[in-house]
Parts: C-alpha cells; structure tokens; sequence
C-alpha cells in the first residue's frame, strides 16, 4: 500500500499549457510538500502545508497554484507552462516536529 | 555560499568497500539530520535520521553528527551493488511555521562487483 503516491508519473506537454499533478498520503501526516528537483538533482521546496493551510511559499512564480482540499490529499496546478518548468515535482508528507519527510515517486514533467 | 554543501561526486568503490559520505553547512540553528538515498526515476527514501550530534547505526548504516564542526556523515560498511544511487544530505531547523527541510546537491555512488 503505497504511502505518498503521485500522479501522473510522466507528463509531456507544450508551452503555454496548463496541467495539475496530484498527490496523496495515507500515513496521517498533517504536513504535505510540494518539492521540485532540477537536471542537477538539486530538491528545493516549493510549497508545504499543513492540515490544508499554506505555511510555506518558496518564491515560486504565481503560475503555480497548490490545493489542499483535505490533509490527505496537495495538488499542483501550473498555468501557462515555459520550458524552464521541466523538471521532477515530488510530493512529500511529514512529521512536522522534526522535518522527516516521506516522498512520493515523483511527476516528470517536460515541456516543449 | 551554499547552507548546505556535498560533494555530487560519482564515487565508484569496490563491492565490499566502507564508503564515506559527508556534508557541510553552515547554518547553526539546524538540529535534525537527515540522509536519503535516491534510486534512479524514483523518489527520495529516508534511510537515516539523527537529532543533534553524536552517532547513529542502523545496520551497515552509520550517521555521524558533528555540530561545532558544523559536519555530518553516512558511513556504509561492506557496500553492496544495491548501494548503488544518489545520497543526499538533509537538515532542519525547528520553526513556528512547517519544518523546511535544506538538501545538499546529493553524492552519486556506484558499488562495482
């Protein structure tokens, strides 16, 4: 039974395009992230929130929106997409006292 | 600079081999450490976490802390091919608002037979 899972896994798409991503947890973490990993490999944060509030927004361009309907469940919507979006997008959920952070298969988003 | 540096490596040991992974950062507040080990295509799994310094060991898995160094470390006893991927170094500092979590750019490693 998969802990954090994603979807979808792949997603090739033009520019200019608007596409969602969405991910879900089943440990009981209140704390879901939305992190982005480039071509380097480097993870960087881009959104975390916690029993669906938004606690953290990381300087990320208002193109992307996340939604929290329920603490189970962050998705990701990206609006107007530009070549610089293509990347590995991983969803995590944690335990919010210590930062250990549980992370989904990832979403491997390229854009044209 | 950097918060959080790692050497991206690759490193290439015999099967077999102790392997050395480490990390610097340079911001004092963190307090919880973290190594995650990345196959290829698949998501980040936590494999060790440590709160503040000293050593932790989990099977042939050992997390070092040293926190007037400002160093962490992963040491691998008898490496195995299925070692094989990406070790990024992870660390926190408590706050009043969700937990960030800094990566380091992650050590590629390959166990050869």
């Amino acid at each position: 039974d998969t802990a954090v899972s994603q979807t979808p896994k792949y997603l090739v798409t033009q520019m200019g395009n608007d596409k969602s991503i969405k991910c879900e947890q089943n440990l009981g973490h209140d704390t879901m992230y939305w992190y982005k990993q480039d071509s380097k490999k480097f993870l960087k944060i881009m959104f975390s929130y916690n029993n669906k509030e938004l606690i953290i927004n990381e300087t990320v361009p208002n193109r992307f929106s996340p939604k929290s309907p329920d603490k189970a469940h962050l998705n990701l919507h990206i609006n107007s997409l530009e070549l610089g979006d293509s990347a590995v997008y991983f969803c995590a959920s944690g335990r919010e006292a210590t930062g250990e952070l549980f992370f989904g298969e990832g979403s491997r988003l390229t854009v044209l | 600079q950097k918060e959080v540096e790692q050497d991206p490596g690759p490193l290439s040991v015999p099967e077999g081999a102790i392997v050395s992974l480490n990390c610097t950062y340079s911001n004092s507040a963190f307090q919880y450490f973290m190594w995650y080990r990345q196959y290829s295509r698949k998501g980040p799994e936590l494999l060790m976490y440590t709160y503040s310094s000293g050593n932790k060991e989990d099977g042939r898995f050992t997390a070092q802390v040293d926190k007037s160094s400002k160093y962490i470390s992963l040491f691998i006893r008898d490496s195995q091919p299925s070692d094989s991927a990406t070790y990024l170094c992870a660390m926190s500092a408590p706050t009043g608002g969700g937990n960030k979590l800094t990566f380091g750019t992650g050590t590629q490693l390959k166990v050869e037979l």
